[in-house]
């Protein structure tokens, strides 16, 4: 299956600690995206990358979040220090451009507690 | 600001029953429309994509509307399954890149 994974699936960290995630997308899409999902809620944007070039970033980013997509492929997802509100589920997606009418697929997301 | 709102939160019926999920969007000025299920603690699958240009899209025992200019779109599950029990999500996507979410309605299908 070549759909978008996501890496880990289930993270456990301490307060305080940084945490890593990894995304690899479908392998001819452009375009990749970072949501965060809390229980009950629908999944809000976080940033959004064009091949290697971060383009867009939401007010959620926080200066301890970092994202990168070094040679347009995979992208990671950074958290330093991190907090007890930043316990969610963390879903990369991924769309081929230019076109914004195209389908976007999403992974099955890395689950993040932070205790 | 687009804001996005599925109508019920939650939903249980008997298998065999046919069902409407309902979604509504602020802003008419999108580029499309999309559906996801989501499985307790999964990702999310998509389910089909409405174009703005569209007014429905099928697939299988699925069919989704969509009537931009009220601000309203319908996903139609036929012949409900016990699988079928799932959170379902609608997305719009405008201007921006990104995708913007209701916060779903929870299906469950009683066998």
């Amino acid at each position: 299956d070549t759909g978008v994974s996501q890496n880990p699936r289930h993270k456990i960290t301490k307060r305080g600690q940084n945490v890593t995630f990894r995304c690899d997308p479908i392998s001819e899409h452009n375009r990749l995206y970072w949501y965060r999902q809390t229980l009950g809620q629908g999944p809000e944007f976080l940033t959004y990358f064009q091949n290697e070039a971060q383009l867009e970033k939401s007010r959620l980013l926080s200066d301890r979040f970092s994202a990168e997509r070094p040679k347009g492929s995979f992208s990671t997802l950074e958290i330093q220090r991190t907090e007890q509100g930043d316990s969610a589920m963390y879903l990369c997606a991924s769309s081929l451009g230019p076109s914004m009418n195209t389908e976007a697929f999403f992974g099955q997301g890395t689950r993040l507690t932070v205790v | 600001k687009q804001e996005v709102t599925q109508i019920p939160a939650a939903l249980s019926v008997p298998e065999g029953e046919n069902l409407v999920l309902n979604c509504s969007f602020t802003d008419s000025a999108i580029y499309n429309l999309q559906w996801f299920r989501q499985d307790p603690g999964k990702g999310l699958t998509s389910l089909l994509l409405i174009q703005s240009s569209q007014r429905e899209q099928t697939s299988g025992r699925l069919n989704a509307s969509l009537d931009k200019s009220s601000g309203r779109s319908t996903l139609y599950i036929a012949a409900s399954q016990p699988g079928d029990s799932a959170t379902y999500l609608c997305a719009v996507r405008q201007a921006g890149t990104a995708l913007i979410f209701g916060k779903g309605t929870t299906l469950s299908v009683s066998s």
